[in-house]
């Protein structure tokens, strides 16, 4: 079965660049038919879609409004993995951070989540 | 503030149906009949319940059902059992994004 296995800091400093990996087993980045996308969740901001990436003969990202100046989803197809990028954190981006496939506008299969912290 | 909204509780005695609304506008719930229902356990992973506003994934005990009218959706859970006391979360298709509801715990008395 399709699982997501994620990794990364648990803390950041502020101004500095949160860095997130999601390694996907029995399924493929590089599908034509799922994308692979970036959510987060804390109390005061509840659930929040950030961005994914996914493959349609090319490579597609898209980037929530409130983050897009400073977000970058990117895939590694030769580990079958995809990553998040969040430059010029502040202490608003505290949030556990997760991964999740996309399929039939849905998102059904999510990873363990990381608690990232944003302190000095 | 989230940009579709639930109300933040609700509860049900063991065998009885709850239902929750998540009202939105015609540019996301309105406009596309991709609206998808999540259910979180404390500590845990969201996990998928309904998606395409009234299919489940398989798995899903079909005490889950999901419908849509206008802007607002809604989820409905029949039978009511102890594990269902969870958090529930509402989200749309809005266009190249989606959107989230703040969430709404359900206590089984």
């Amino acid at each position: 079965q399709v699982q997501l296995q994620q990794s990364g800091p648990g803390l950041v400093k502020p101004s500095q660049t949160l860095s997130l990996t999601c390694a996907i087993s029995a399924d493929s980045v590089s599908s034509n038919s799922v994308a692979w996308n970036w959510i987060r969740q804390s109390p005061s901001r509840g659930l929040e879609w950030l961005g994914r990436t996914y493959y349609r003969s090319k490579w597609y990202n898209e980037y929530a409004v409130s983050v897009k100046s400073r977000i970058t989803v990117n895939p590694d197809p030769s580990k079958n993995q995809f990553s998040l990028q969040l430059n010029s954190v502040s202490p608003e981006d505290t949030a556990v951070y997760y991964c999740a496939r996309g399929k039939f506008y849905a998102l059904d299969i999510w990873g363990q989540g990381t608690l990232v912290t944003v302190s000095s | 503030q989230s940009a579709l909204t639930q109300p933040p509780s609700a509860s049900g005695s063991p065998g009885q149906s709850v239902t929750i609304s998540c009202t939105g506008t015609s540019g996301d719930i309105g406009g596309y009949n991709y609206v998808s229902w999540y259910q979180q356990h404390p500590g845990k992973a969201p996990k998928l319940i309904i998606y395409e506003v009234n299919k489940r994934p398989s798995g899903v005990p079909d005490r889950f059902s999901g419908s849509k009218s206008g802007n607002t959706a809604s989820l409905t859970v029949s039978g009511l059992q102890v594990e269902d006391e969870a958090d529930y979360h509402c989200s749309s298709y809005a266009g190249s994004n989606w959107v989230f509801g703040g969430g709404t715990k359900l206590t089984v008395l």
